[in-house]
Formats: C-alpha cells, structure tokens, sequence
C-alpha cells in the first residue's frame, strides 16, 4: 500500500493559464473523489469515479473544470484559463467502495497559486 | 442541506490535559460521520467513521462518540505530537461525497 500519490504537489501559474493535475489512488481501490480546500476551510467535494464513469459534479465544477479517469486507473484535473480564485489545495481521495462501508484515503495535495 | 458545525476553532492545551471537540451536524439521513486529523501541508488521514448514535470508537488516545445531532472527539492525556487539525465530516445516504466542517486546530504544549 504506497498511498494515494499526487502529481505536482505545487504549482505556480498566471491566470489564465491551463494546468493539469494528477492523481494516482491506491491500487485495488475503485472510487476517486476530487476536493478542493483553501485556508481555513474544510476540503469541498468537487466529482468523483467509479471506475472509470464519473458519477457526481459538484456545482463548483464549472466549465473549465475538467476531469478524467481512463481506464478506472489514475485520473487527471484539467483547470481551463485559470483565475485567482482557483487558487486552492486539490486533494485527490480513493476509496474500496462497499454498500455498508467506504474509508476514504486522501493525498497530499497538489497547492495552486494563480497570480 | 447537510451542514457540519465544529467548535471550538482552535484549542490550546497543556500536555495531559484532557478535553473534547464538537461535531454538530445536520443531514437528511446519515450514512457516516468520519473524524479525519490533518497536519499543515498534508491532506487528511483517517481517523474513524461511526454509523449510528451510541456507537464509540477507540485509538490510542482518541476516542470518538456518536448521537444523533453530534460528535464528540475526546482527546485523553494528550501529547505534542497530537497537535494538528481535526476535521469532522458526513455522508448522506443519499449522496457520496463528504461534507465536512471547518476544523478545530488543537495546539497541545510540552
């Protein structure tokens, strides 16, 4: 078990710019959940996977957030023409999903700063 | 809408002294209630997750409780290596994702 791995764990960039997250979950787990955190809150659900269909958006996921998941392995946070209010921490989640019980395993966060 | 309320925002203790945290919670039906702890820069690591009122949970010296409206996260005899941000969250049964509250940051002191 190595853990929930997120790709880079920071990242600077001006606004307007794209940039790309990635997630790597635990191996046998087939939930991914994406939330985003900043100073002094509590993380907020933004989407999540089963396997390789993304089941739930948040409304906070607007349209220039995109997520990915092929193949139900690693998934991918796509955020289009940045703004200073995507400055955040990711944080990416897995889980082994059971109908009684589900523990999810988060990363260490990617931390955006957009100038 | 599920709501999580937890207090206090920010505990200071001296090491040994025992005190609690507060989850209050609003949900149509829980699925879970989960305590996470989170160290600055990291993301949260799993504490425990309660079901159903009455229902205790036990690490090291953490115990957490369950009723129907909150949460309490007791923290006994506690020591500077417990000071970190404990988040509380719920899962509505009829949704997947967490809603959690704000945190309380407890400092304990050697």
């Amino acid at each position: 078990d190595t853990g929930v791995s997120q790709d880079p764990r920071h990242k600077i960039t001006k606004r307007g710019q794209n940039v790309t997250f990635r997630c790597d979950p635990i191996s046998e787990h087939n939930r991914l959940y994406w939330y985003r955190q900043t100073l002094g809150q509590g993380p907020e659900f933004l989407t999540y996977f089963q396997n390789e269909a993304q089941l739930e958006k948040s409304r906070l996921l607007s349209d220039r957030f995109s997520a990915e998941r092929p193949k139900g392995s690693f998934s991918t946070l796509e955020i289009q023409r940045t703004e200073q209010g995507d400055s955040a921490m990711y944080l990416c989640a897995s889980s082994l999903y059971d109908r009684d019980y589900e523990k999810l395993f988060f990363g260490s966060g990617t931390q955006l700063s957009v100038l | 809408e599920d709501q999580v309320t937890q207090s206090p925002e920010a505990l200071r203790l001296q090491e040994g002294e025992s005190s609690s945290l507060n989850c209050s919670y609003t949900v149509s039906g829980l699925r879970g209630l989960f305590w996470y702890r989170q160290d600055p820069g990291k993301g949260p690591e799993f504490l425990f997750t309660l079901y159903s009122a009455g229902e205790e949970k036990e690490k090291e010296r953490l115990k957490a409780t369950l009723t129907k409206k909150e949460s309490f996260l007791h923290i006994t005899a506690p020591k500077p290596e417990d000071s970190a941000t404990y988040l509380c969250a719920v899962q509505d049964a009829g949704f997947q994702k967490l809603v959690f509250g704000t945190g309380t940051r407890l400092l304990v002191s050697p």
